[in-house]
This record gives C-alpha cells, structure tokens and sequence, in this order.
C-alpha cells in the first residue's frame, strides 16, 4: 500500500525557516517525479514544487522560487522540503505527493500524503 | 503563465441531478487536463486523466470531456457521496497549475 507521511509542520515567525519531510513507502520512490502541493486554510490546491526521479529536473512555483528548495534521499525513501524566508501567506497544508507522468513531461498527482500544516504568524 | 478557471465556483443539486462543472484554460492545452475530488477533511483523490480517462475505482457517472480550452467534468446522477469540492489540473507544461475549484452540495 502506498503512504506518504509528511513531518516537520509547525509554527514559525515570519522570515523564518523550516524543513518539512515526507516518508514515502510501498513503493520505490526512486521511480517517481515528487511533489510538494499546498493548500491554504479554507483555499484551494497549489501546486509549489517538482523533483524528478534523478533530480535531473526541478520545478518550482514562482511564489516560492528563490525561497524553497525541493530535495529528496532515495536510499531514504524520503522527499523534502527546505522552506526559508516564510511569509504569512505561506500557511498551509502542505502536501506530499506522487506523480505520474505522460511520454516525459510530469503529468498529475496520484497519491497525496495527509499533509503538514505550516503556520506563519508573529 | 496558463490560468485555469471554473465555474461556478458552488452549487447546490438535489439527489439524482446532473450537474456539470466547467474548466477554462487562458491556452490551449489539448488534452492534458486531470479532474480530483476533495471530501470535506480528506485529501484529494485523481478522478479523471487526459480529459476523459476514469481512473480505476471512479463511478462510472463521471464522466469528463473537452478539448484546448473548455473542458467539462459531468456526474450524471448526482449521489449523496459525491458531496466535495472538485479541482482540475492541467499538466501540459509547469507550472502544473489548479482551478479554483467547484464546491458540490446536496441541495
């Protein structure tokens, strides 16, 4: 059965940091683009962030570019999510999830982790 | 950047009803569009792939269909289960970007 369970959610000031990890198991994760989608309280889905299963492609939304830095440990079975200079507008669920992909091009999400919620307030 | 939009943004049905949801991308993006449900307090599930392809599992009172622009996600008789907010996705290039989503309620 195929998990994904997201760690390191919190509440945080803003301009500051925090690292969210994702566990991935029933499947090998090193076949697989890995995503970070979030979705704020009450809002709808935003996609932010795609790595490929080589880490040869990564993708960032541009409301976080520059900021957030996708990462991921096959051997671990683990994807990440490096999030520095937080602003309000960050707070979220922030969900862990896999991709499938069309011919090469990273196509849609077909399983999604319960999520991290990530606050950012004073 | 390709914007995605849909409407309405709510509605209310009564059991047995068909109702239908409409996607709009600002470009074409031939048929690279996915449909995901969202229940109240769950996460999102994939209901359709390439505008049309049910995913397995999915009733088959679902239905989607659309080309480049103008896309529909179609439940024939609405079920007191179907209750959720629906979301289409394109995934012709990144970003992969969301609509802003239907809310369907049971009227």
């Amino acid at each position: 059965e195929v998990q994904l369970v997201e760690s390191g959610g919190g509440l945080v000031m803003p301009g500051g940091s925090l690292r969210l990890s994702c566990a991935a198991s029933g499947f090998a994760l090193s076949n697989y683009y890995m995503n970070w989608v979030r979705q704020a309280p009450g809002k709808g889905l935003e996609w932010v962030s795609s790595i490929s299963s080589s880490n040869s492609y990564i993708y960032y939304a541009d409301s976080v570019k520059g900021r957030f830095t996708i990462s991921r440990d096959n051997a671990k079975n683990s994807l990440y999510l490096q999030m520095n200079s937080l602003r309000v507008e960050d707070t979220a669920v922030y969900h862990c999830a896999r991709a499938l992909i069309v011919g090469t091009t990273l196509a849609y999400f077909d399983y999604w982790g319960q999520g991290a919620l990530v606050t950012v307030s004073s | 950047d390709i914007q995605m939009t849909q409407s309405p943004s709510s509605l209310s049905a009564s059991v047995g009803d068909r109702v239908t949801i409409t996607c709009r991308a600002s470009q074409g993006i031939s048929y690279n569009l996915a449909w995901y449900q969202q229940k109240p307090g769950k996460v999102p599930k994939l209901l359709i792939t390439a505008t049309s392809t049910l995913q397995s599992g999915v009733p088959s009172r679902f239905s989607g269909s659309g080309f480049g622009t103008d896309f529909t996600l179609t439940i024939s008789s609405l079920q007191s289960e179907d209750v959720a907010t629906y979301y289409c996705q394109k995934y012709d290039s990144v970003p992969l970007t969301f609509g802003g989503g239907t809310k369907v309620e049971i009227k």
